[in-house]
């Protein structure tokens, strides 16, 4: 099947740092992969759509110089939270389609960001 | 705006019951239905998807598609603890998926199940 692997799976980091969190497809290309964040007891909220070798296609709302994305190879996204707060601190999920044409998406372990 | 609703619960039943789970959608056009389930603090993994109008069976699990009136449901036969858990809808946008196309789907707000012992 398709794997998804994201690191790191959880992190704490001091208000004002930077935290990057990667998303690799293992055993596919993803030309494409999808970012996420979820708050507690809410659902899923798109971030942005990862696209490889060009820029990321940002939701309403959302930060593109406070979430950096690179979409560097077929196999790797970066989501770069930059100078991060506390309000940051959220499970940040990464997904793409695989290899097939059903739509599903497989989705990555998540990352527990935590910002003292 | 495009919209998946469900009921966000909490749902409970007993276990040896059946859960139902129920979703509408308002793009007419959607073509791709999926049903993920999310324990607390794990990233959502998928139970089934259904394209077809009718129903579509996979062990305990029924995915039942009514395109005339944009409903999707979820049924969980002889439910156990362990399928305590939010359950989330997705759609995909209407068009043509072309062989290892990306589409964004677009997500419930998910119904929290609890399947008491």
């Amino acid at each position: 099947g398709a794997v998804v692997s994201q690191h790191p799976s959880w992190v704490i980091c001091k208000s004002g740092t930077s935290v990057k969190i990667e998303c690799r497809s293992l055993d596919f290309q993803a030309t494409t992969m999808f970012w996420y964040r979820q708050f507690p007891k809410q659902s899923l909220m798109l971030m942005a759509t990862s696209n490889e070798g060009s820029k990321a296609t940002y939701e309403q709302g959302v930060e593109k110089d406070k979430f950096l994305i690179n979409h560097a190879s077929l196999t790797l996204s970066t989501l770069t939270v930059t100078s991060a707060h506390p309000e940051d601190s959220s499970f940040y999920i990464c997904s793409a389609t695989g290899p097939t044409n059903t739509g599903e998406l497989f989705f990555g372990e998540g990352s527990r960001l935590t910002v003292l | 705006q495009k919209e998946v609703e469900q009921n966000s619960g909490p749902l409970s039943v007993p276990e040896g019951a059946i859960a139902s789970l129920n979703c509408t959608y308002s793009d007419r056009g959607s073509q791709s239905f999926f049903w993920y389930r999310q324990y607390s603090g794990k990233s959502p993994e998928l139970i089934m998807f259904i394209y077809s109008n009718g129903d579509k069976e996979d062990g305990r699990f029924t995915a039942q598609l009514n395109k005339a009136s944009q409903y999707v449901s979820l049924l969980i036969r002889d439910s156990q603890p362990s399928d305590s858990a939010t359950y989330l809808c997705a759609v995909t946008p209407e068009g043509p998926m072309g062989y290892g196309s990306a589409r964004q789907l677009t997500f419930g707000s998910g119904t929290q199940l609890t399947v008491l012992p």
